[in-house]
């Protein structure tokens, strides 16, 4: 079985400081990781994805993250927060047979100015 | 990307209706599709799986009978969630997987808020 774990339901930091979510995964077979945007009643939005590929994963809006096998950690950096970055951050997970995605219990990130 | 649809957005109705709520794939054909739901200030939990020309796959604890899953088409899944009650309240969102990437791109609708007088 999959399961995420996100450390800290909510995180705040000042505008232009760094911005750090953290994921913990576990997962029986190589997986793929996840990082989902939320704002107020929205979809979900693509942030990044981690596929075996490079561990160092850039993704849309200045976010990345750093899949480390040996920590099962896929954690969510960006260099300088900025106020329209205040939303849900999920971490999610899935296998390579394509089931849905297991998502964890999500960080709500503010942004103060 | 996939281009995800999902009508209503919003939906207020009374104790014991049935509502339903489509998914719809704009430019992309797709064979599955999932169905979470969530609660406020929560996460996303999967209901189902649809599959496309056949029944869909739910997970423990969903009841079959009340949240009915039909995907007729290649670009249309429905959630009938019947004889609805309050705690039946909730965001339901679903999802489009992109598989022809090999890497389980889920596409989100934008979801779809169920309110249950």
């Amino acid at each position: 079985a999959q399961s995420v774990t996100q450390l800290g339901s909510h995180v705040s930091v000042s505008e232009g400081a760094l911005v750090l979510l953290r994921c913990n995964y576990s997962s029986s077979v190589p997986p793929y990781l996840f990082w989902y945007v939320q704002y107020p009643n929205q979809g979900l939005q693509l942030l990044l994805k981690y596929t075996s590929a490079a561990t160092l994963v850039k993704g849309i809006n200045g976010f990345e993250a750093e899949f480390k096998k040996s920590e099962t950690s896929f954690h969510l950096t960006k260099p300088s927060a900025h106020m329209s970055d205040a939303a849900e951050y999920f971490c999610a997970v899935s296998n390579q047979a394509g089931t849905a995605l297991i998502f964890g219990k999500g960080t709500t990130l503010s942004v103060s100015s | 990307g996939a281009v995800v649809s999902q009508h209503p957005s919003r939906v207020i109705c009374k104790s014991g209706t049935s509502v339903k709520i489509e998914c719809r794939s704009l430019d992309f054909q797709a064979t599955t599709m999932f169905w979470y739901r969530q609660f406020p200030k929560q996460s996303l939990m999967l209901m189902a799986t649809s599959n496309e020309g056949s029944k869909a796959t739910y997970e423990q604890g969903v009841e079959k009978d009340k949240f009915l899953i039909n995907h007729a088409s290649l670009t249309l899944s429905t959630l009938t969630v019947t004889s609805a009650h309050p705690e039946d309240s909730s965001f339901y969102i679903c999802s489009v997987r992109q598989d022809s990437s090999g890497a389980n791109v889920l596409t989100f609708g934008a979801g779809s808020r169920l309110t249950v007088l």
